[in-house]
C-alpha cells in the first residue's frame, strides 16, 4: 500500500525558515518524480514543485522560486521541500504526492499524503 | 501559464440525480487532464485521467470527457458520499501543472 506522510509543519514567522519532509513507503520511490502542492485555508490547489525520480531536475512555481528548494534521498525513501523568507501568503496546508507513472514527465498525481500545515505569521 | 477555468463554482443537486461540471483550459492541453475529489478534511483523490480513463477502485457513475480546452466530468446517479469538492488539473504543460478553482457539489 502506498503511503506518504507529510511533516514538520508548524507555525513560524515572516522572513523565517522551514524543513517539510515527506516520508513514503509502498513502492519503488527512487522510480518517480515526486510533487509539492499546497492549498491555502478555504482555498484551491496550487502546485508549487517536482523533483524527477533522480533528483538531477527541479522544477518550481513562480511564487516560490529562489526561496524553496526540493530535495529527496532515495536510500531513506525521503522528500523534502525547504522553505526560506516564508511570507505570510505561504501559509497553507503542504501535500506530497505522487507522479503516476515511473520515470516519464508530464503525468498527473495518483497517490497524496494527509499534508502538513505551515502557519506563517506573527 | 496554461489558466484552468472550472464552473459552476457550486452546483446543488439532489441525491440520485446527474452533475455535470465543467473545466476549460485557456490553451489546448490535448487529453493530459485530470479530475480529483477532496472531501473536507481529506487529501485529493484521483477520480479521472488522461480526460476520461477511471483510476483503479473509481466506481462506474463517474465518467469524463472532452479534449482540447473543454472538459466534464459527470456523475450519473449522485451518491451521499459523492458531495464533495472537485478540482481539474493539466499535465500538459510540464513543469507548469496548473489547477482549476474548483467545484463545490452539495446536496440541494
Amino acid at each position: 500500500e502506498v503511503q506518504l506522510v507529510e511533516s514538520g509543519g508548524v507555525v513560524v514567522q515572516p522572513g523565517g525558515s522551514l524543513r517539510l519532509s515527506c516520508a513514503a513507503s509502498g513502492f519503488t520511490f527512487d522510480d518517480y518524480t515526486m510533487h509539492w502542492v499546497r492549498q491555502a485555508p478555504g482555498k484551491g490547489l496550487e502546485w508549487v514543485s517536482l523533483i524527477s525520480w533522480d533528483g538531477g531536475s527541479t522544477y518550481y512555481a513562480d511564487s516560490v522560486k529562489g526561496r524553496f528548494t526540493i530535495s529527496r534521498d532515495n536510500s531513506k525513501n525521503s522528500l523534502y521541500l525547504q522553505m526560506n523568507s516564508l511570507r505570510t501568503e505561504d501559509t497553507a496546508l503542504y501535500y506530497c504526492a505522487k507522479a503516476s507513472l515511473p520515470m516519464v514527465r508530464g503525468v498527473h498525481f495518483d497517490y497524496w499524503g494527509q499534508g502538513t500545515l505551515v502557519t506563517v505569521s506573527s | 501559464e496554461i489558466v484552468m477555468t472550472q464552473s459552476p463554482a457550486t452546483l446543488s443537486v439532489s441525491p440520485g440525480e446527474r452533475a455535470t461540471l465543467s473545466c476549460r483550459a485557456s490553451q489546448s492541453v490535448s487529453s493530459n487532464l485530470a479530475w480529483y475529489q477532496q472531501k473536507p478534511g481529506q487529501a485529493p483523490r484521483l477520480l479521472i485521467y488522461g480526460a476520461s480513463t477511471r483510476a483503479t477502485g473509481i466506481p462506474a457513475r463517474f465518467s469524463g470527457s472532452g479534449s482540447g480546452t473543454e472538459f466534464t466530468l459527470t456523475i450519473s446517479s449522485l451518491q451521499s458520499e459523492d458531495f464533495a469538492v472537485y478540482y481539474c488539473q493539466q499535465y500538459n504543460n510540464w513543469p507548469k501543472y496548473t489547477f482549476g478553482q474548483g467545484t463545490k457539489l452539495e446536496i440541494k
